[in-house]
């Protein structure tokens, strides 16, 4: 069965940079596109771009330009993301998601992480 | 970017009531080329990730309940809960995968009258 599990909660001071795993297991880790999102306490859904595991390929959300590094280790079948320069507004829950087209980017996500909350407070 | 709007922000039923939430898209979302929506559907619960329940507009994913439909096309799509259950008790959100970026809806909070 497919999982995907996030790292643990993390505490971040402001201008730091926070960096969230997110392990694949039950398929063909390099064969279906990874995706973040982004979800602000009690608010709506926002994509931050995707990564193609078997590639390395990324693309990223014009909000996220310059502050969002996508990348994998496929030894290990992990995706990651990691957000710099860190802000009070970036306080949110992330979550990986899979690609429901194999080896394609259709933008439509079938597996989520569980998530990982993101803190930013001084 | 494509906005994608629905409506009621939020939605109280009875149990066994339908329940429909509407999404409009700012373009349409039709590809004549393959006669299909790009628009899906997801369920989330309070502390879980969303759950993919619809997609091509009206295509359940496998193991959703058949309760759950969705209709529409080009720009104006429906949700329908044909009779809710105590389980159905979540936000909704559309999303269109049309074009990137992929954009949700605001969402729809379901609760029970």
């Amino acid at each position: 069965q497919v999982q995907l599990v996030q790292s643990g909660a993390e505490v971040k001071k402001p201008g730091a940079s926070v960096k969230v795993s997110c392990k694949a297991s039950g398929y063909t880790f390099t064969g279906y596109y990874m995706h973040w999102v982004r979800q602000a306490p009690g608010q709506g859904l926002e994509w931050m771009g995707w990564i193609n595991p078997s590639s390395g390929a990324t693309k990223y959300a014009q909000n996220f330009q310059g502050r969002v590094t996508m990348t994998r280790d496929m030894s290990i079948s992990t995706a990651y993301m990691e957000l710099s320069s860190l802000r009070s507004d970036d306080t949110a829950v992330f979550y990986c998601a899979r690609d429901r087209s194999y080896s394609n980017s259709r933008l439509l996500f079938d597996f989520w992480g569980q998530g990982t909350l993101v803190t930013v407070s001084s | 970017d494509i906005v994608m709007t629905q409506s009621p922000d939020s939605l109280t039923v009875s149990l066994g009531e339908r329940a429909t939430i509407s999404c409009k898209s700012s373009q349409n979302v039709f590809y004549s080329s393959n006669n299909k929506s790009y628009l899906t559907w997801y369920q989330q619960k309070p502390g879980q990730p969303p759950k993919l329940l619809i997609y091509w507009a009206s295509t359940r994913e496998s193991g959703v309940p058949d309760r759950f439909s969705g209709s529409g096309s080009g720009t104006d799509f429906t949700l329908t809960i044909s009779t809710l259950q105590a389980e159905d008790v979540a936000v909704y959100y559309c999303q269109q995968y049309y074009s990137a970026p992929p954009t949700f809806g605001q969402g729809t909070r379901l609760e029970i009258k």
